[in-house]
């Protein structure tokens, strides 16, 4: 049963701290996304890659933020320093695009981030 | 810049009664419309995709169809089951980028 991994699933730290939250998209996907959700903003798109490359992060802070594909089975998403108003989930979501007849995003279970 | 507005932000029925979810959107090349459900604590679910004006689909007690501007997700007769927030995703050609409005939340009593 194909689906994206993500973990931590939890992930509780003290601001200021660096958080690394990391995705295993499903095997031959060539797009991953990173999305955040809270209850005020709701789904924020913040980074996405195709076949590895960058194609569009405007969606996130330049200064704390970062966001990388090593290799076709891992994306990274990484805050440093961390602070309160990034308590958030982060969703990572894979997909083929363009292939697949309906264009849908897989998404992973998402890791819930406290800071405080 | 590319926008997605879902209405009502909540929304509680009654078992049976039907009712419609809507979103409009302004995006620049559109490459489909994307309806997912999202659970309490779990990641969003594919539901329908929709390309162009006049496009319906259907499953089970859903029906989703497209305009230019916006798009309807059409519950009959639903069931507590279907107690879940439901989101819209446009996604653009050229690049895929694909974002999502805010979610309606369904509660569906018995």
């Amino acid at each position: 049963d194909a689906r994206v991994t993500q973990t931590p699933r939890h992930k509780v730290t003290e601001m200021g701290q660096e958080v690394t939250m990391r995705c295993q998209p499903i095997l031959g996907h060539n797009t991953v996304f990173w999305y955040r959700q809270t209850m005020m903003q709701g789904l924020e798109l913040l980074a996405y890659f195709r076949n590895r490359a960058p194609l569009d992060d405007s969606g996130m802070p330049k200064d704390r933020f970062s966001a990388e594909m090593p290799d076709a089975t891992l994306a990274t998403l990484k805050i440093q320093p961390s602070e309160p108003r990034d308590s958030a989930v982060y969703f990572c979501a894979s997909g083929l695009v363009p292939g697949t007849v309906t264009g849908e995003l897989f998404f992973g279970e998402g890791s819930r981030l406290t800071v405080l | 810049e590319d926008q997605v507005t879902q209405s009502p932000e909540a929304l509680r029925l009654q078992e049976g009664e039907s009712s419609s979810l809507n979103c409009s959107y302004t995006v620049s090349g559109l490459r489909g419309l994307f309806w997912y459900r999202q659970d309490p604590g779990k990641g969003p679910e594919f539901l329908f995709t929709l390309y162009s004006a006049g496009e319906e689909k259907e499953k089970e007690r859903l029906k989703a169809t497209l305009t230019k501007k916006e798009s309807f997700l059409h519950i009959t007769a639903p069931k507590p089951e279907d107690s879940a927030t439901y989101l819209c995703a446009v996604q653009r050609t050229g690049g895929f980028k694909t974002i999502f409005g805010a979610g309606t939340r369904l509660f569906v009593k018995a």
